[in-house]
C-alpha cells in the first residue's frame, strides 16, 4: 500500500533564508508524487508534481523537489522564504490510476 | 470553466439530521474525489468515482456516509444522522482518468455539528 511521511509539522524559517520540507513515501509501483500548497482559507493549490520523468521538478513560486528512489523521498526546497510563502504544505503520493494520498502536512512559518 | 464548485461553502446542523453536499467537477474530468480535512490534519480520502462509477470507498467510513455521480458530472454526498464528529472541511477534487495526473480542489465545505 501506498503512504507518505512529512517528517516535519512545523518548520520555521527567516524570510531571505532557504526552505526545506521532507517527505518520504511508500510506493509498490512507480508512483507519482505531488506538492500540494494550502494557504489559510485557502484551496488546496498544486505547487508541482514528478510522473517519471526528470527527477528534479520545478514548481510554482520558485520551489523544486528532487525525487530520490533510493531514498524513497521527495522533499520541497526553495532558495529563498517570502512572507507569503508562509503555509500548509502537503507532500502526496498516487499509484498509477489510483486515488491521491495525503501526508499530514508541515506547517512553514516565515519571520521578518 | 472556473474550476471545481463545491456547495454550499458552510453548513451548520443539529446531531442527527442529514445533510448534503453538491460537488461539480472541471467539465472534461472524469475522476471525482470525496476527502475529509479535520483542524491540523492532512486530507484523509474518503471515496473516488470514475464517470458514474464508485470505485473505492474508505473503510474509515461509516454507513451513513454515501455518495452518487448519477450522470457522471456532478457529485453528491450525504451524510446521515449527522454526529459532532463528522464536523470538518469536505474537499471535492477531480482530475482526467490515467495515473500522473494532478487533481484541482475545490473550495470545500465546512459542516459543523451542534
Amino acid at each position: 500500500a501506498q503512504s507518505v511521511t512529512q517528517l516535519d509539522s512545523h518548520v520555521s524559517v527567516s524570510e531571505g533564508t532557504p526552505v526545506l520540507l521532507r517527505c518520504n513515501y511508500s510506493s509498490s509501483y512507480s508512483p507519482s508524487l505531488f506538492w500540494y500548497v494550502q494557504h489559510p482559507n485557502k484551496g488546496l493549490q498544486l505547487l508541482l508534481k514528478y510522473t517519471s520523468a526528470a527527477t528534479l521538478v520545478k514548481g510554482i513560486n520558485g520551489f523544486e523537489a528532487e525525487f530520490k528512489k533510493s531514498e524513497t523521498s521527495f522533499h520541497l526546497t526553495k532558495p529563498s522564504a517570502h512572507m507569503s510563502d508562509a503555509a500548509e504544505y502537503f507532500c502526496v503520493v498516487s499509484e498509477p490510476a489510483d486515488k491521491l494520498i495525503f501526508g499530514t502536512g508541515t506547517r512553514l512559518q516565515v519571520f521578518p | 470553466d472556473t474550476g471545481v464548485s463545491q456547495n454550499p461553502r458552510h453548513k451548520i446542523t443539529k446531531r442527527g439530521q442529514n445533510v448534503t453536499f453538491r460537488c461539480d467537477p472541471i467539465s472534461e474530468h472524469n475522476r471525482l474525489y470525496w476527502y475529509r480535512q479535520t483542524l491540523g490534519q492532512g486530507p484523509e480520502f474518503l471515496t473516488y468515482f470514475q464517470n458514474e462509477a464508485q470505485l473505492e470507498k474508505s473503510r474509515l467510513l461509516s454507513d451513513r456516509f454515501s455518495a452518487e455521480r448519477p450522470k457522471g458530472s456532478f457529485s453528491t454526498l450525504e451524510i446521515q444522522r449527522t454526529e459532532q464528529g463528522d464536523s470538518a472541511m469536505y474537499l471535492c477534487a477531480s482530475s482526467l482518468e490515467g495515473g500522473h495526473t494532478e487533481a484541482f480542489f475545490g473550495q470545500g465545505t465546512r459542516l459543523t455539528v451542534v
